[in-house]
């Protein structure tokens, strides 16, 4: 069974358009997280959500919504892509804030706009 | 200058060889998380540190909080642990990653 599930895989989309990912996870986790992976693999905190509650948004381009209908899901949606935008999104999850939890990844999506 | 700081960021290694991956971090933390990345792009969790020293399989990790070092051994490397291998460390709600360490095992 797939633990935290992201998709799509893989999105090749036009500049000026939105786009939405999607991720589910099915442990009981109240905390989820969006990070960004650039072209160096260099990952970057995004969003978190606790319990459906906001609790890191990180400067990123306002361009840049997620959203938590409940605590299994986070979904990311993104308006206006650029090419900038181009990387591999990962979400996760972990039992509750604080790091002192292990983390659970999903497979990542990787977005290209072209 | 990062505040995770991981070395080498590239390493060949022949199987059989030991290989140590070090992290070394400048700001205060409640944990540090080992993870690891495949060709295939997915990122499993490998540890989380607080102290001491962990151990699964051929794969250890350290961690000394005064001297802000962590350190990743893999005995009897194998092809398989091919893989980028990411130091992370965890202060209040985030983690900070390190840039990886590419770790290329050849047959």
């Amino acid at each position: 069974d797939t633990a935290v599930s992201q998709t799509p895989k893989y999105l090749v989309t036009q500049m000026g358009n939105d786009k939405s990912i999607k991720c589910e996870q099915n442990l009981g986790h109240d905390t989820m997280y969006w990070y960004k992976q650039d072209s160096k693999k260099f990952l970057k905190i995004m969003f978190s959500y606790n319990n459906k509650e906001l609790i890191i948004n990180e400067t990123v381009p306002n361009r840049f919504s997620p959203k938590s209908p409940d605590k299994a899901h986070l979904n990311l949606h993104i308006n206006s892509l650029e090419l900038g935008d181009s990387a591999v999104y990962f979400c996760a999850s972990s039992p509750s804030t604080g790091t002192t939890y292990g983390y659970t990844f999903g497979s990542g999506t990787r977005l290209t706009v072209v | 200058k990062n505040e995770v700081e991981q070395s080498p960021q590239n390493l060949t290694a022949q199987e059989g060889e030991f290989i140590t991956i070090n992290c070394s971090y400048s700001v205060g933390i409640s944990a540090l998380h080992w993870l690891q990345q495949h060709p295939g792009g997915g990122i499993v969790s490998l540890f989380m540190l607080s102290s001491g020293k962990k151990k699964h399989g051929r794969l250890i990790a350290t961690i000394n909080i005064q001297e802000k070092h962590s350190s990743l051994h893999i005995t009897a490397s194998h092809p398989r642990d091919s893989a980028v291998y990411i130091c992370a460390v965890g202060g209040g709600s985030r983690l900070t990653f390190g840039e990886g360490t590419q770790l290329t095992v050849n047959p």
